[in-house]
């Protein structure tokens, strides 16, 4: 089964940019998502289908994904952007849905 | 605005089911456009998908959930179900439901999520 690879952790200090990266063969290929998760609450959506913002959702969230890896931008990072993060893709060839292991973010 | 709600049992015995509903509301759960998933999450664990169902009622499970879930859909309700048989501990988590937009197979909306704890 298709497997997404993701740090455990980043940290980075407010301000500034942060990177969460999200590996698997030939991803470049397929549409990835990225979801934020805050502690006892549900993922919410921040980037689909690669670099797409759903309404509402701020600027300083972007997504690209090219090669091996998709990774998540989070530009002038703030103290509550501080969550887990979760990368997601459709598998076509099984007809599964794969989440990434997750990413904790910390804004030191 | 796209609200869903999950219910059901916060404890179930091993070995019994597990049955959880999904309570659409601000949008139907027969539109064309959209189907329905369910997640799970181990207590400070990661996200493991379930499966999804159609507004037909076609459905796909997780390869090694397949023998054991069980998802249907009650237009008349506007609401999605799931079932998991023969529980045991491992399968303790909070349980999602989450639209998911076909064009993309992305999941818009997600519900709070239910815990369900499995234990004699």
């Amino acid at each position: 089964s298709y497997v997404l690879t993701q740090p455990p952790s980043v940290s980075v200090a407010p301000g500034k940019t942060a990177k969460i990266s999200c590996g698997g063969k030939n991803i470049g290929t397929k549409s990835v998502h990225w979801y934020q998760q805050r502690p006892g609450q549900a993922p919410v959506l921040v980037v689909y289908d690669d670099s797409d913002r759903p309404s509402g959702m701020s600027e300083r969230f972007s997504g690209s994904n090219s090669g091996s890896a998709a990774t998540l931008t989070i530009s002038r990072v703030e103290a509550g952007d501080e969550a887990d993060y979760y990368c997601l893709l459709w598998d076509v060839s099984s007809d599964e849905w794969v989440f990434g292991g997750g990413t904790k973010l910390t804004v030191l | 605005q796209v609200q869903l709600q999950e219910s059901g049992p916060g404890l179930v015995q091993p070995s019994h089911t597990l049955s959880l509903t999904c309570a659409v509301s601000g949008d139907s759960v027969s539109r064309g456009n959209y189907y329905w998933s369910w997640i799970r999450q181990p207590a400070g664990k990661g996200l493991e998908w379930i499966g999804r169902i159609f507004p037909t009622g076609n459905t796909r499970y997780k390869a090694s959930l397949y023998s054991r879930v069980a998802m249907s859909v009650d237009t008349s309700k506007n609401h999605v179900s799931l079932e998991m048989r023969s529980v045991t501990a491992a399968d303790t988590a909070v349980y999602y439901c989450a639209r998911v937009v076909a064009a993309t197979r992305h999941f818009d909306f997600w519900g709070p999520g239910a815990l369900v704890t499995v234990s004699s």
